[in-house]
């Protein structure tokens, strides 16, 4: 079964520090992975999308790395600051004659002053 | 360009009664999709319509429709409304249903069933 799996399900942090996301998936076969931030009570915001060929992609502070090998990608964010405070959301796409977008359970980041 | 807007944003119902929501894309962006998202789950695709025609769709029940009309604006319409139904319902635009098109999202419309 397709499935995405991110950890830690929830972290708090003190602002300015940095933090690092875990992503895993089991979707194949793989075309690419996307990292979106939802504030809450908001839609998701597309923050990357990463393609096979790609082992590292910057935003700004964030930082979203991928091992197609073994399935993992990471989203790091370094000098966190308060509006870091969100979901973040790890998303693959599955292929099968139409494809679906597979949803990770978001991991809820709070950063504290 | 305007964003993805979601009519109503707030909206409670009770059991048994049916609601439509409305979403109206990104200009210039032919495909929506529609999601459900429960406290503690992760966004469930409920479907997709792309030029008029639901091009995919989610394991939801019957009751879970939409269409989408010539201006790509899309509704979903829920029959007979259930206590687990309560939710917040989002809607996402694309130009276009391929693999590599960024989804836009609305803010949403939560709904509640007493």
């Amino acid at each position: 079964k397709n499935q995405v799996e991110q950890s830690p399900q929830s972290l708090i942090i003190l602002e300015g520090k940095n933090c690092t996301l875990q992503c895993n998936y089991t979707v194949s076969p793989f075309s690419n992975l996307r990292w979106y931030k939802q504030d809450t009570g908001r839609g998701p915001v597309s923050l990357t999308i990463m393609t096979f060929s790609e082992n590292t992609k910057s935003n700004g502070r964030y930082t979203a790395t991928l091992d197609a090998d073994t399935k993992q990608s990471s989203l790091h964010i370094t000098a966190s600051q308060l509006s870091d405070s969100a979901s973040y959301i790890c998303v693959v796409p599955q292929h099968y004659s139409n494809y679906q977008l597979i949803w990770g359970a978001g991991t809820k980041l709070i950063i504290k002053p | 360009k305007a964003g993805v807007t979601q009519t109503p944003r707030y909206l409670i119902k009770t059991r048994g009664q049916q609601v439509t929501l409305s979403c109206s894309p990104i200009s210039g962006h032919r495909s929506v999709s529609w999601y459900q998202q429960t406290p503690g789950q992760g966004l469930q695709f409920l479907f997709e319509y792309f030029s008029e025609t639901q091009r995919n769709k989610g394991n939801f029940p019957g009751r879970f429709s939409g269409r989408q009309f010539s201006n790509s604006r899309s509704e979903m319409n829920v029959s007979t409304l259930e206590l687990g139904d309560s939710a917040l319902y989002l809607c996402a635009s694309s130009s276009d249903p391929g693999v590599q098109e960024t989804q836009y999202f609305g803010p949403g419309t939560r709904l509640l069933v007493l």
